[in-house]
């Protein structure tokens, strides 16, 4: 059974201040990771898909990195407008359709 | 390229009542899935629909059912609510092949009271 554990649960930052977001997984032959960015009340946004050990993908201020254990969300001078939860997920070999993790709630304070 | 479309955004009713839930995919998608989102249980999958077929299904009661038609859309009927059915439904569209990304609706927000 795919397993996705995201950590930390919550982040609070500032402004300005660069952190990252950590996807850790088990599965039996990976497809694909996605990251998914989530506003209060509304449907999930999706950001990246990585295949490969090895692969980042960037978006403005986002880049995504996968290892074969786990993904980082890496997120530079952050401003309040990225504030949201941020869902990884995986899809295997076993059963394509996405697991997903908790999510991590991203605060970032101006 | 229009989105994912669900309706009605917001639902209120009553337990023991049924509810209908509809989701137009992204054009040319073919896979229609369904999730249940609580802030206790995260993300759950109900079921997924590819050209009008059940092709995989969650661990929900058989209180959770699902269809699609010809032209992709897709709906979800609830029998017989309960109280711990309360959650956003959110419906999410795919391609089907290849790849897995989804694209997700906007959701609908059930609350049983």
């Amino acid at each position: 059974e795919d397993q996705v554990t995201q950590s930390p649960e919550a982040l609070r930052l500032q402004e300005g201040e660069s952190s990252s977001l950590n996807c850790s997984y088990t599965v039996s032959g990976l497809r694909g990771l996605f990251w998914y960015r989530q506003d209060p009340g509304k449907g999930p946004e999706f950001l990246f898909t990585l295949y490969s050990a090895g692969e980042e993908k960037e978006k403005e201020r986002l880049k995504a990195t996968l290892t074969k254990k786990e993904s980082f969300l890496h997120i530079t001078a952050p401003k309040p407008e990225d504030s949201a939860t941020y869902l990884c997920a995986v899809s295997s070999g076993g059963s394509y359709i996405p697991t997903f993790g908790r999510g991590t709630s991203l605060i970032v304070h101006p | 390229k229009a989105g994912v479309t669900q309706t009605p955004r917001y639902l209120i009713k009553t337990r023991g009542q049924q509810v209908t839930l509809s989701c137009s995919p992204i054009s040319g998608h073919r896979s229609v899935s369904w999730y249940q989102q609580t802030p206790g249980q995260g993300l759950q999958f109900l079921f997924e629909y590819f050209s009008e077929t059940q092709r995989n299904k969650g661990n929900f009661p058989g209180r959770f059912s699902g269809r699609q038609f010809s032209n992709s859309r897709s709906e979800m009927n609830v029998s017989t609510l309960e109280l711990g059915d309360s959650a956003l439904y959110l419906c999410a569209s795919a391609s089907g092949t290849g790849n897995y990304e989804q694209y997700f609706g906007p959701g609908t927000r059930l609350t049983v009271t």
